[in-house]
């Protein structure tokens, strides 16, 4: 069972480039969401989306574009780098409109020079 | 005042010890409750859930919700090494799916 997918697993970028995280998942879920976890912060909601072609702002959109163009697949695009954006980012899904059964992909480890 | 309080940790038990962890929260709102287990540089997963107040048991997993106080507990009986992890509880509202609001996570080691 595959889940949530997510590439890179670690990157290195330097201030001022930009980058796409991937994001796949294979259990037919309709949300998709974006967190980044910083330590001590928690996760934070960056972007979600509830279906193909349907995206909204979290909490810490800044910096982020996202698109979500199948169920399947939701990539995260940090455009312009900065040291702000060193952290671990996890893509995640869920079935319930609730969000109460989330899952997670294993995260991807940024750092920015 | 963070929306929802975790203890950080770390907390240190030897095996089989009963492990108790906890969150309290400011938002009458929520009524899902979960408790996600991240082990170290791997994605948080989903443990257990309920749904408003009382407990819920799974295996060695008890988790409480106390609604009245805006207290919920994780209990871990005969805990062992391979629990030691960061547990992270997490809340929301009803059709709140964008609005799941994470604790901080409190960091457990289960020492042999």
């Amino acid at each position: 069972n595959a889940g949530v997918t997510q590439t890179p697993k670690f990157r290195i970028l330097k201030i001022g480039q930009s980058m796409t995280l991937q994001c796949a998942q294979d259990m037919n879920h309709n949300y998709m969401y974006w967190y980044r976890q910083d330590p001590g912060m928690g996760l934070k909601l960056i972007y979600y989306s509830v279906g193909a072609g349907i995206t909204d702002k979290g909490e810490v959109p800044n910096g982020y574009n996202v698109s979500r163009s199948t169920t399947e697949d939701f990539p995260l695009r940090l455009e312009l780098a900065a040291p702000s954006q060193t952290s671990v980012y996890f893509c995640a899904s869920s079935y319930s409109i609730s969000g109460n059964t989330i899952y997670f992909g294993e995260g991807s480890w940024l750092t920015v020079v | 005042q963070k929306e929802v309080e975790q203890d950080p940790g770390p907390l240190s038990v030897p095996e089989g010890a009963i492990v108790s962890l906890n969150c309290t929260y400011s938002n009458s709102a929520f009524q899902y409750f979960m408790w996600y287990r991240q082990y170290s540089r791997k994605g948080p997963e989903l443990l257990m859930y309920t749904y408003s107040s009382g407990n819920k048991e799974d295996g060695r997993f008890t988790a409480q919700v106390d609604k009245s106080s805006k207290y919920i507990s994780l209990f871990i009986r005969d805990s062992q090494p391979s629990d030691s992890a960061t547990y992270l509880c997490a809340m929301s509202a009803i059709g709140g799916y964008q609005k799941v609001t994470f604790g901080t996570g409190t960091k457990l080691q289960v020492i042999p």
